[in-house]
């Protein structure tokens, strides 16, 4: 299946920024939201963020979302260990008329 | 506290079939779109499909369109997915997922998931 594209790793260590990017197409997150979530092992998936840049209630301000032409970025700041997990973004896609998730990026806090 | 309680999966031969079921409590089901996440075995996300409020619309992904059909009953608070000529790579934990707003129809912002239900395609 089609997948937005996303580095299948990221690490950091306590405390550091990363950033996790996500690519796609003028047909999905070139003309649509971006959502991000967080799957911790064994759980269900987690939203962190929705419309590109906004945090649902609950979310720290460590996490933060943006998006550029047909390209987002998840940021999270502060690094602490329980943000070890995977990643994942979302788009609409118009042309398939459904939703496109990104292959996901396993996050090592080291 | 809003449940999402997905039943139905199991171990089905290629070209079988399975009707999951996801019923839900604690919200007014008919106000919410609903969609299915799967996940294969140590594998991402993968969007399958999504029903509108109403039941009128749906969408599937093209892995799955002309084999899975979603649904769903207000009156019971349930979304279903009926998966026919199932193949080994539909094999994968399905989960049910509720928009977290009530206004859209087209949702990928998903604030409740249900546990996931396993659904095993071998011979």
């Amino acid at each position: 299946h089609s997948v937005l594209a996303q580095p299948p790793s990221a690490s950091g260590t306590p405390g550091q920024r990363i950033t996790i990017s996500c690519s796609g197409s003028t047909s999905n997150i070139g003309s649509n939201y971006v959502y991000w979530y967080q799957q911790l092992p064994g759980m269900a998936p987690k939203i962190l963020i929705y419309q590109n840049n906004q945090r649902p209630s609950g979310v720290p301000d460590r996490f933060s979302g943006s998006k550029s032409g047909t390209s987002a970025s998840l940021a999270i700041s502060g690094l602490r260990s329980e943000d070890e997990a995977d990643y994942y973004c979302v788009a609409w896609d118009d042309t398939l008329n459904g939703g496109i998730f990104g292959g996901g990026t396993k996050l090592t806090v080291l | 506290e809003v449940q999402l309680l997905e039943s139905g999966g199991g171990l089905v031969q290629p070209g079988g079939s399975l009707r999951l079921s996801c019923a839900a409590s604690a919200f007014t089901f008919s106000t919410y779109a609903m969609s299915w996440v799967r996940q294969a075995p140590g594998k991402g996300l993968e969007w399958v499909s999504g029903i509108s409020r109403s039941g009128d619309t749906t969408f599937y992904a093209d892995s799955v369109e002309g084999r899975f059909t979603i649904s769903r009953d207000n009156s019971k608070n349930t979304v279903f997915l009926q998966m026919n000529s199932l193949r080994a790579e539909d094999t994968a934990t399905y989960y049910c997922a509720k928009c977290e707003v009530g206004t859209v129809d087209i949702c990928l912002r998903f604030d409740y998931w249900g546990q996931g239900t396993l659904a095993t395609v071998s011979s």
